[in-house]
């Protein structure tokens, strides 16, 4: 597996950038970087992935270090709406069979 | 375009009776996926479908849960006899397998089921 380390909580100020770590050191060079988040009560909902070159999309954008052994998950503005777990994963290529395991998450709170 | 159904969204049961549960995936995602989230941590995968064949039920505990996708479509897992560690929420993901533009795997979730052994 490509295993990721995330921090278990963060909490950030309503309207301030949330910058949420990821590290993967044993990621090999064809595995994709994803994130999702988990609201409450809800199943994870897909949030961006990536490469190798940092990507840009209307819910986050994504850092991916140049050696690949860490991510950044940059939330531009939290909102109360962001207050969620969010997990890193690293997907294994590997055609056909499952490659997307979860961990533990970071639960990101969100303060007014 | 419509989300992945599931139902029901809550049960509750006494342990060893028996429950079902049913997913609805996106139309024309070939693969379907199976978790199962115990309070506290992440989804775990019990099993993953392409199109009705198995690709992976090696976390599945086949003594009491079973899973099937007749045509290629809906889902449904069961457990029988339902123990007490069984409690969690079931997950039902689909995926149109890498061939999203970027080539990575993307899931989409349902909302969940939400399973309590008394």
């Amino acid at each position: 597996d490509a295993k990721t380390t995330q921090p278990n909580s963060m909490e950030s100020n309503e309207e301030e950038p949330v910058h949420l770590p990821c590290n993967h050191s044993t990621i090999s060079g064809t595995d994709y970087i994803h994130w999702y988040r988990q609201l409450p009560s809800q199943g994870p909902e897909y949030v961006i992935h990536g490469l190798t070159s940092n990507v840009n999309n209307r819910m986050a954008s994504l850092a991916i270090a140049e050696d690949r052994k860490s991510s950044t998950l940059i939330l531009h503005r939290a909102t109360l709406r962001d207050a969620a777990v969010y997990y890193c994963i690293g997907e294994r290529d590997q055609t056909g069979a499952n490659n997307l395991f979860f961990g533990t998450g970071t639960r990101l709170t969100v303060i007014p | 375009e419509a989300g992945v159904a599931q139902s029901p969204r809550y049960k509750i049961i006494e342990k060893r009776q028996s429950v079902a549960f049913w997913c609805n995936p996106i139309s024309g995602h070939a693969t379907l996926y199976w978790y199962q989230q115990i309070l506290g941590q992440g989804p775990k995968l019990l099993i993953q479908f392409q199109n009705n064949g198995v690709v992976d039920d090696s976390q599945l505990p086949k003594d009491r849960f079973s899973a099937e996708r007749l045509k290629g479509v809906d889902s449904t897992l069961k457990i029988q006899p339902a123990k007490l560690e069984d409690s969690a929420v079931y997950l039902c993901a689909s995926s149109a397998g890498r061939r999203f533009l970027s080539g990575a795997n993307v899931l989409t979730f349902g909302a969940g089921s939400r399973l309590t052994v008394l």
